[in-house]
């Protein structure tokens, strides 16, 4: 079955330093996609990105970035200069085909991040 | 564009009471899922639809949950009798085929659902 391992539950910086969030995914499907998703204290789940398991070119959007390599089933997360508003909790999710075509999303279970000023 | 829909953000009931749990998704989308966050399971998907149509309901807990989806633009999660061990936060989310593939799910601000 389908597996996305968050191993750090917390992780607290001071703001203008760089963090990288880690998630280490398990699967037997050939084709998948991986996802990161931020929920604020506000509580909802904003999407971030979704990356398919043909695509490694590394991707960067702003203070954001993302470092996908399937020789070590990693996805991770790098946010540079961070700020308080990047405090939340972030998951990793993948996808997991099932029999009725649909991919299911299993989650990781997330990696609390708290920017201090 | 508007975002996924639902009402009400905050729910507090006593036990024994109905709950009802509504969620527009996004226009065009034609997957609907519905997810339930805890601290001790995290996120569990409940129930999704296709076209309005129910295809797996096997994460529902039990028979005190029920979901409809009347139409594209419409769906809902009962609980009846609500317990305590239902208090969670309830995410509606949807997204759209293509290719055979199910695309980016966008989730709703959820629902902070309290049973005392």
């Amino acid at each position: 079955a389908q597996k996305v391992t968050q191993a750090q539950t917390e992780i607290s910086v001071v703001e203008k330093e760089d963090v990288t969030l880690d998630c280490v995914y398990e699967t037997r499907d050939t084709t998948y996609y991986l996802f990161w998703y931020k929920q604020p204290p506000s509580g909802e789940l904003v999407f971030l990105i979704r990356r398919n398991s043909f695509d490694e070119q590394n991707e960067i959007s702003g203070r954001y970035s993302w470092n996908f390599q399937k020789s070590t089933s990693s996805f991770n997360f790098t946010i540079t200069a961070s700020q308080v508003v990047d405090s939340a909790v972030y998951f990793c999710a993948l996808s997991e085909s099932l029999n009725t075509g649909f991919q299911k999303l299993v989650f990781g279970t997330g990696t609390r991040l708290l920017v201090s000023p | 564009d508007a975002g996924v829909i639902q009402s009400p953000r905050h729910e507090v009931t006593e036990m024994g009471q109905e709950v009802t749990l509504r969620c527009k998704p996004i226009s065009g989308h034609d997957y609907l899922f519905w997810y339930r966050q805890t601290m001790m399971r995290g996120l569990e998907l409940l129930i999704y639809f296709n076209n309005n149509v129910p295809i797996d309901d096997s994460g529902m807990p039990e028979d005190r949950f029920s979901a409809k989806m009347p139409n594209a633009s419409f769906s809902t999660l009962k609980i009846q009798p609500s317990e305590p061990r239902d208090s969670a936060v309830y995410f509606c989310a949807s997204s759209f085929s293509s290719g055979g593939w199910t695309d980016t799910q966008y989730f709703g601000p959820g629902t902070r659902l309290t049973v005392l």
